[in-house]
């Protein structure tokens, strides 16, 4: 079975610029979640997709949006970049909602804003 | 609000030693999971071992195991016959059972450095 795959793994933007980071969830898992990771900390919960609708949010301001597709692959959105937006962000999958279905992370697209 | 706190930056262990390593918690549920998390330079989140907070008995994976403490909101980490390949950023973690949507709440991490 495959794992969870992100991409790009690296990029560089300037502030005020859009970017768009890619998430495919691992075989037979419906649920994506995403996280953002500032350097030195813990990860942090931006939302999670369950069935392509957004199943809850993180406390992350309405221009980091999202994205969950048939196949259960999701898309992560931030316009308008601030340099605190610099962090590693990570995607994970579970077959369900609840703690009872483990998250299987990817290894992160890691985000610069100049 | 569920907060969680790694109170130890950095460690150090001697290969073949033991380590423990610190979580405290706090939240109002009585239902919850706790997680440790093991990151490495490949920076991908690998799940080392989960607790669920209505069972006793402390859960163990191999060299891996927990101590928890309910009442005193304590989940710590100990790693046994420490090896070069634990060498990582360890991250404590706690997710709400009872909510539909249940986000994991992470601590700042500790990272462990095993030393030949």
């Amino acid at each position: 079975e495959t794992g969870v795959t992100q991409s790009p793994t690296h990029l560089i933007k300037t502030r005020g610029q859009q970017v768009t980071l890619r998430c495919s969830s691992q075989s037979g898992h419906n649920t994506v979640s995403w996280y953002q990771q500032a350097l030195g900390q813990g990860p942090q919960f931006i939302f999670q997709y369950y069935r392509e609708e957004e199943n809850g949010r993180g406390n992350f301001p309405p221009r980091f949006s999202g994205l969950q597709f048939p196949n259960y692959s999701s898309e992560l959105n931030v316009n308008a970049l601030e340099l605190d937006d610099s962090a590693l962000y990570l995607c994970a999958s579970s077959s369900g909602t609840s703690g009872a279905n483990v998250l299987t992370f990817g290894a992160g697209s890691r985000l610069t804003v100049l | 609000a569920q907060t969680v706190t790694q109170s130890q930056p950095e460690m150090s262990v001697q290969e073949a030693e033991t380590v423990t390593l610190s979580c405290t918690y706090d939240t109002s549920e009585n239902n919850y999971y706790l997680f440790w998390y093991k990151q490495p330079p490949s920076r991908q989140m690998i799940l080392v071992i989960r607790q669920e907070a209505y069972k006793q008995q402390n859960a163990t994976e191999n060299r891996f195991s927990v101590n928890f403490q309910k009442a005193a909101k304590s989940f710590s980490l100990k790693i046994s016959d420490s090896q070069l390949g634990d060498t990582a950023m360890y991250f404590c973690a706690l997710e709400n059972r009872n909510s539909g949507n249940t986000p994991l709440v992470f601590g700042k991490g500790t990272r462990l450095s095993v030393i030949a």
